[in-house]
């Protein structure tokens, strides 16, 4: 069965820090990883997604890797912003099988840039 | 083109009670997945509706149902309502059901059973 667990569960910065959130996960067969952001009772907001054999992928302030092997996973925020501050998930699609696709996910990371 | 959309916003319902929560999927999109996303945690996958029929399951029990109709919207039916499914309800499409297709989220359905 697959967990996914992530590291720090909540994090308060300084706005201009840059800073790394980390995502593990139990098995390895996995199709690809996404990074969602959500805002406090809102639904979810797709940031980057990696697939399986990808090592990264990079979208503005953001970075997202992916090292398969280790089932690790970070989010790299460069330069964060009030703006920023929101739960970070992180999820993975099992590779074929009876995945039926879905997504497994972590509890997320609850982060907050103060000014 | 149209992004998923979900009903109602928010609902209040005491235990015991039945619900009915709604999804309309992103225009084009055939596949539909539930997930449950109780405070402070991560989504969890209840099921999966690719054209009309049930795709796939997770750790749900049956009084968690579902609906898709021809025109792809999809139905979460919950009965005999009970204090932990307190939650908020994520409906997400996709283009289909196949592994590597991307799913889109709505903006979800809080549920508050008292």
């Amino acid at each position: 069965k697959q967990e996914v667990t992530q590291i720090p569960a909540a994090l308060s910065v300084p706005e201009g820090e840059n800073l790394v959130l980390n995502c593990s996960f139990t098995d390895s067969a996995i199709y690809n990883l996404q990074w969602f952001r959500q805002d406090p009772g809102k639904g979810l907001t797709s940031l980057l997604l990696i697939q399986s054999s990808q090592r990264e992928q990079t979208s503005g302030r953001l970075n997202a890797s992916l090292d398969k092997s280790s089932g690790r996973s970070t989010l790299y925020i460069a330069a964060s912003q009030p703006g920023d501050s929101a739960t970070y998930l992180c999820a993975v699609r099992g590779a074929g099988g009876t995945s039926y696709g879905k997504l497994t996910f972590g509890q997320g990371t609850i982060l907050t840039v103060h000014p | 083109e149209t992004g998923v959309t979900q009903s109602p916003t928010h609902l209040i319902k005491t235990r015991g009670q039945q619900v009915t929560l709604r999804c309309s999927s992103q225009s084009g999109h055939n596949t539909v997945s539930w997930y449950q996303q109780a405070l402070g945690q991560g989504p969890q996958f209840i099921f999966q509706y690719y054209r009309e029929e049930e795709n796939g399951r997770g750790n749900f029990p049956p009084r968690f149902s579902g609906l898709q109709f021809p025109n792809y919207s999809s139905e979460l039916n919950v009965n005999a309502l009970e204090l932990d499914d307190s939650a908020l309800y994520l409906c997400a499409s996709s283009l289909s059901p196949r592994t590597e297709r991307e799913q889109f989220f709505g903006p979800g359905t809080r549920l508050t059973v008292l």
